[in-house]
């Protein structure tokens, strides 16, 4: 099974700052099978990223992931305030699928 | 447009069975992959299990707390996912969401309570 770590748990940020979230896998994430969830509070999650780097339909483009391999990086370039959220990542490459255990994006 | 609703949560005993239901509208399921996934109060998103799609086989397969007492079907007919849940522990007790992968689309989850 594929342990995805992320990093920070959570990170304090003001609006227009740029946030850089982490996940690490503990094996190798074959063909970047690896997607990005955005949650809010009562709300189901929303896919952000897919294939490592390729953003969803409708996702802003201040979205990005890239990485490969075991490490990947998804980056907020300029944090609105609809941005603070709860992150997940998210291993499809192999079964069973896993997530990692979510990064906080709070308010400074 | 695509809807997902599911149904079927509640209050179970431990050692105890419930079925979920998650109604799709807007595509059809049978030639979708999909896939359940669980949030415990407070905690972290929790891969449960999917089922392939008719074309690509239709079997399925499980994350390992749930592998051996949940069940993925599907009912063509009723263009309807569900979740058989057997031998319900207390640790079993989430929000479950059904959806669709990476086309994403998601329910608003069903909140299964798994207390004596």
């Amino acid at each position: 099974e594929i342990v995805l770590t992320q990093s920070p748990s959570t990170l304090s940020l003001s609006p227009g700052e740029r946030a850089t979230l982490s996940c690490r896998a503990s094996q190798s994430v074959s063909s970047s099978y690896l997607s990005w969830y955005q949650q809010k509070p009562g709300q189901a999650p929303r896919l952000l990223i897919y294939g490592a780097s390729s953003r969803a339909t409708g996702i802003p483009d201040r979205f990005s992931g890239s990485g490969s391999g075991t490490d990947f990086t998804l980056t907020i370039s300029r944090l609105e305030p609809e941005d603070f959220a709860v992150y997940y990542c998210h291993q499809y490459a192999g079964s069973p699928l896993t997530f990692g255990g979510g990064t906080k994006v709070e308010i400074k | 447009e695509v809807q997902l609703v599911e149904s079927g949560g509640g209050l179970v005993e431990p050692g105890g069975s419930l079925r979920l239901s998650c109604a799709a509208s807007g595509f059809t399921v049978s030639n979708a992959w999909m896939t359940w996934v669980r949030q415990a109060p407070g905690k972290g998103l929790e891969w449960v299990g999917r089922i392939r799609s008719k074309t690509d086989g239709g079997t399925s397969d499980y994350g390992t707390p749930v592998k051996g007492r949940f069940t993925i079907s599907r009912d063509d007919s009723q263009n309807t996912l569900y979740l058989q849940m057997n031998s319900l522990k207390t640790e079993d007790t989430a929000v479950y969401y059904c959806h669709t992968g990476l086309s994403g689309y998601w329910g608003q989850g069903t909140l299964v309570s798994v207390s004596s």
